[in-house]
């Protein structure tokens, strides 16, 4: 079975300043890792994804997370954050092995302020 | 290409009712998951269909079903409904099945139980 810990239920920042979204897992198979966005009233989207490779892995709107193997870890980062970036970030993990079971962490509030 | 649709976007039900709610996939795509979003558990999964079999289910009872049909189009239904069945339902389509497929969500289906 997996789990997945998000460090931190809301995070407040300035506009402009870098953020970093914590997100640690545990399973005993292999995993795929994720990053969903939630905006208010809205579904979940896709930020981002690691399946293989380079352990830096980027969104198209500047946001990026490092898959590290040693620490179970898979933190979210944007070294400059906009308003419109306000929203609840979810960290996800699939077992590689297994179905479409997403398990997802409790999420994070990232609220932005000028 | 059009997204998930889910119907209908908002329901309220009195407890002991029974309710369906309904999923259709972006064209093309087979699997067909829903997940159930409360503020207290977070986003939970419920189960996942792909070309009309279930795959996987989570730890929900047995009031909560689903089925999915040869145009992948998927209903999930609640029969006996508690006041703990208030949730945001939210589905997610991927097309080939594949665990690190991205899962498309679409904007969910609110639930109040009265």
């Amino acid at each position: 079975a997996q789990s997945v810990t998000q460090l931190d239920s809301q995070v407040p920042v300035f506009e402009e300043a870098p953020v970093e979204l914590r997100c640690n897992y545990s399973s005993s198979v292999s995993v795929y890792l994720f990053w969903y966005v939630q905006y208010p009233n809205q579904g979940l989207q896709l930020l981002l994804k690691y399946l293989s490779g380079s352990t830096l892995v980027e969104s198209i709107n500047g946001f990026e997370a490092e898959f590290n193997k040693s620490q179970t870890s898979f933190h979210l980062r944007k070294p400059s954050v906009h308003i419109s970036d306000t929203a609840e970030y979810f960290c996800a993990v699939v077992s590689q092995g297994g179905s479409e079971k997403l398990v997802f962490g409790k999420g994070t509030k990232l609220t932005v302020n000028p | 290409k059009a997204g998930v649709t889910q119907t209908p976007r908002y329901l309220i039900k009195t407890r002991g009712q029974q309710v369906t709610l309904s999923c259709s996939p972006i064209s093309g795509h087979r699997s067909v998951s829903w997940y159930q979003q409360t503020p207290g558990q977070g986003l939970q999964f419920l189960f996942e269909y792909f070309s009309e079999t279930q795959r996987n289910k989570g730890n929900f009872p047995g009031r909560f079903s689903g089925r999915q049909f040869s145009n992948s189009r998927s209903e999930m239904n609640v029969s006996t409904l508690e006041l703990g069945d208030s949730a945001l339902y939210l589905c997610a389509s991927s097309g080939s099945g594949f665990p690190g497929d991205t899962q498309y969500f679409g904007p969910g289906t609110r639930l109040t139980v009265l």
